[in-house]
């Protein structure tokens, strides 16, 4: 079965500094990837998604994420962060042709301070 | 557009107790799926139900158990509950299934399940 690590749990930083959330899993075959996030409050988000083609994927609110297959990762990215992206950031994965399933990393905490 | 709708919201049960949670999905969206998210964790599937057929399970007992109704909504149902059920179940809704690739869900806000 496949497993998802999120290796920074709790994430401190300042606004207008840069950000990077690890993401690596473990499966050997392809995969479609996802990162969702979750602001104080309010319900799970997709913050973009990857199943093929440019490894460098853009979403939504300027985050980007880049597939390295390599190293089974898929980091996300943001050049320079704001308060209002304070929330909890979540990998998932599913291998392709296996549904729906996604298997969930354990989250990041990211706090940004004003 | 109304989103994915859960209910209850909040739920508090005893020990061996019965749970039915509902999930009405994004009008048109014919897939649900149910996760469990414990608190400081990420969410863990537990089934998908696609035109009203599970089409997955997730490493869960057999008290958990699942279904879709004609009109694409869906109830959780936990028996016999445990200490350890305690958790936020979230629904989740997608427009299709698709073998090959996943086109990302739309949650609902979940139901708080607390068992004392």
């Amino acid at each position: 079965a496949q497993s998802v690590s999120q290796h920074n749990h709790h994430v401190i930083l300042s606004e207008a500094a840069s950000l990077e959330l690890g993401c690596n899993y473990s499966y050997g075959g392809t995969v479609n990837l996802f990162w969702y996030v979750q602001y104080p409050g309010q319900h799970l988000q997709l913050l973009l998604k990857y199943f093929s083609g440019d490894p460098l994927v853009k979403g939504i609110k300027g985050f980007e994420a880049e597939f390295i297959k390599s190293k089974f990762s898929f980091n996300l990215r943001k050049p320079s962060v704001q308060w209002s992206d304070t929330a909890e950031y979540f990998c998932a994965v599913t291998p392709y042709n296996a549904g729906n399933m996604l298997t969930f990393g354990g989250g990041t905490r990211l706090m940004v301070k004003p | 557009d109304a989103g994915v709708t859960q209910s209850p919201t909040h739920l508090i049960k005893t020990r061996g107790q019965q749970v039915t949670l509902r999930c009405s999905p994004i009008s048109g969206h014919k897939s649900v799926s149910w996760y469990q998210q414990v608190l400081g964790q990420g969410p863990q599937f537990i089934f998908q139900y696609y035109e009203k057929e599970e089409r997955g399970r997730g490493n869960f007992p057999d008290r958990f158990s699942a279904r879709q109704f004609p009109n694409y909504s869906s109830e959780l149902n936990v028996n016999a509950l445990l200490l350890g059920d305690s958790a936020l179940y979230l629904c989740a809704s997608s427009s299709d299934y698709d073998r090959g690739n996943h086109y990302g869900y739309t949650f609902g806000s979940g139901t708080r399940l607390t068992v004392v």
